[in-house]
């Protein structure tokens, strides 16, 4: 089955840049798409198609492809971007899955 | 505005059926894909499976088939997630999100479903 890995955690310092990765074991490689989550609330997507941002998203945030990762980095990360982020894509059928989930703290 | 508003949390013990609902207003309710994800207590997100309102077209992520029913009523732009017997493990949140050509953009506030044995 399709599957996306994430790294299950990440800590930076405030003013540090974030980077959080996913990888796909399947080709050919669909778009990826970034949520972020923090606790008791729903997915707020802040990454779509690897690199374009919602509006609405600070241009912190940014996405980059390398082929066979992609990439979310957060620079000059804030203690308001401490949550959980989710990759996600689609299988070559259509099915829609989520990577792992990365906990990002701001120590 | 485009919103979807889902039904209110629902406490239930195991063998008994449940339906949750999610209203999408602001939007052609039959134009787009609406997906349902689980997220257990303290883990990540799962898709379950999508529905096309306009004419039912459904499809289940491997992992849900045969697991829980999607469905829709395109008359009151409402679509649904139901089980006919509940287990515990079917105890998480559960969201429902709308598919657009910038991916699962808008979702619901959540529904959290617990269920007793």
């Amino acid at each position: 089955s399709y599957e996306l890995t994430q790294p299950p955690s990440v800590s930076v310092s405030p003013g540090q840049t974030a980077r959080i990765t996913c990888s796909a074991d399947a080709s050919p490689k669909q778009y990826v798409y970034w949520f972020q989550q923090k606790p008791g609330q729903a997915p707020v997507p802040v990454m779509y198609k690897d690199s374009e941002r919602p509006s609405g998203i600070p241009e912190r945030f940014s996405g980059s492809n390398s082929g066979t990762m992609v990439t979310l980095t957060i620079s000059g990360v804030q203690a308001e971007d401490e949550a959980n982020y989710y990759c996600q894509s689609a299988d070559s059928s259509g099915n829609w899955v989520f990577g792992g989930g990365t906990k990002l703290t701001v120590l | 505005e485009v919103q979807l508003v889902q039904s209110g949390a629902e406490v239930k013990k195991a063998g008994e059926s449940l339906k949750i609902s999610c209203k999408g207003s602001g939007f052609s309710f039959t134009s787009y894909w609406i997906g349902w994800v689980r997220q257990m207590p303290g883990k990540g997100l799962e898709f379950m499976g999508i529905i096309y309102p306009g004419d039912s077209d459904t499809r289940y992520s491997p992992s849900f088939q045969g697991q829980a029913t999607i469905s829709a009523d395109k008359s009151i732009s409402t679509a649904y997630l139901q089980w006919s017997s509940l287990k515990s493990s079917d105890s998480a949140m559960y969201f429902c999100a709308r598919l657009s050509t910038n991916g699962w953009s808008y979702w619901g506030q959540g529904t959290l479903v617990t269920v007793s044995s």
